[in-house]
C-alpha cells in the first residue's frame, strides 16, 4: 500500500463550489504539506502543518484553508472554487530529518469550470 | 525574475547517452540543493541533494554545485528508457522543506 494516499484523484467542479481535498499517510511523520504544480511555475507551497496543533500558510494561501484532523490526516479545502485553481495538487510528509526528505503522494488533478 | 530557472525541455536523447539536467538561481543564499524525478501522474520523489559546493555521486547519477555561477547540474551515465520522467531541482537557504523553492522541472525522453 502507498504510503501517502490522497483522494480524489481526479476532480471536476463548478465555480463558487466548496471543494475538499484529503491526504492520509502511514509513514509515521509529523509534518505535512500541500502544494499546488502549474506547467511552468513549478511546485508551490500552500500550507504546511509541523504537528497536530501547528499551521502554517506558504507561498500561495490565498482561497486555501486546511484541517490537521490527526497526525495522519492532512485536508487542504477550497471554499469557493475558481478557475485558476485549477492544477495538480500534491500532499506531502516529511521526517524533520538534518535534510528532509519530503515523500509526495500521487496527486490529485482539480478541473474548475 | 524567478529564484529558480529550469529549462522545461522536452529533451529527447538515445538509451545510453549521457544526460546534462541545468537549473540557474538568484539568491546566493542558497546552500541546499535537491533533484527530484517525477513520472508521469506519480508525485515527485527525491533523487539525490547536496549541502554547499561540489559534487556527489549515486551510481549513474551525479549532482554538481558551482555556487560561484550559481548553476547547478544533473548527470545521467548511460541513460535507461526508465528514466524518462520530468526532473525538478529544488534548493533551500536552510534544511526546513518548508522553504524549498522547486524549479519548474525539465521533461526528459529516452529513446530505446
Amino acid at each position: 500500500d502507498a504510503d501517502v494516499t490522497q483522494t480524489p484523484r481526479n476532480r471536476i467542479t463548478k465555480t463558487g463550489k466548496r471543494i475538499m481535498l484529503e491526504c492520509s499517510q502511514t509513514k509515521g511523520h509529523d509534518r505535512m504539506y500541500w502544494y499546488r504544480q502549474d506547467p511552468g511555475l513549478g511546485l508551490r507551497l500552500i500550507y504546511y502543518s509541523f504537528d497536530v496543533k501547528d499551521i502554517n500558510k506558504g507561498e500561495i494561501s490565498d482561497g486555501y484553508s486546511v484541517s490537521r484532523q490527526a497526525q495522519a490526516k492532512f485536508s487542504l479545502s477550497l471554499e469557493s472554487a475558481i478557475p485558476n485553481q485549477t492544477a495538480l495538487y500534491f500532499c506531502a510528509t516529511s521526517d524533520g530529518g538534518t535534510v528532509e526528505t519530503q515523500y509526495f503522494g500521487p496527486g490529485t488533478r482539480l478541473l474548475v469550470l | 525574475q524567478k529564484e529558480v530557472e529550469q529549462d522545461p525541455g522536452p529533451l529527447s536523447v538515445p538509451e545510453g547517452a549521457i544526460v546534462s539536467l541545468n537549473c540557474t538561481y538568484s539568491n546566493s543564499a542558497f546552500q541546499y540543493f535537491m533533484w527530484y524525478r517525477q513520472y508521469s501522474r506519480k508525485g515527485p520523489e527525491l533523487l539525490m541533494y547536496t549541502y554547499s559546493s561540489g559534487n556527489k555521486e549515486d551510481g549513474r547519477f551525479t549532482a554538481q554545485v558551482d555556487k560561484s555561477s550559481k548553476y547547478i547540474s544533473l548527470f545521467i551515465r548511460d541513460s535507461q528508457p526508465s528514466d524518462s520522467a520530468t526532473y525538478l531541482c529544488a534548493m533551500s537557504v536552510g534544511s526546513s522543506a518548508s522553504k524549498i523553492i522547486f524549479g519548474s522541472g525539465t521533461r526528459l525522453s529516452i529513446r530505446p
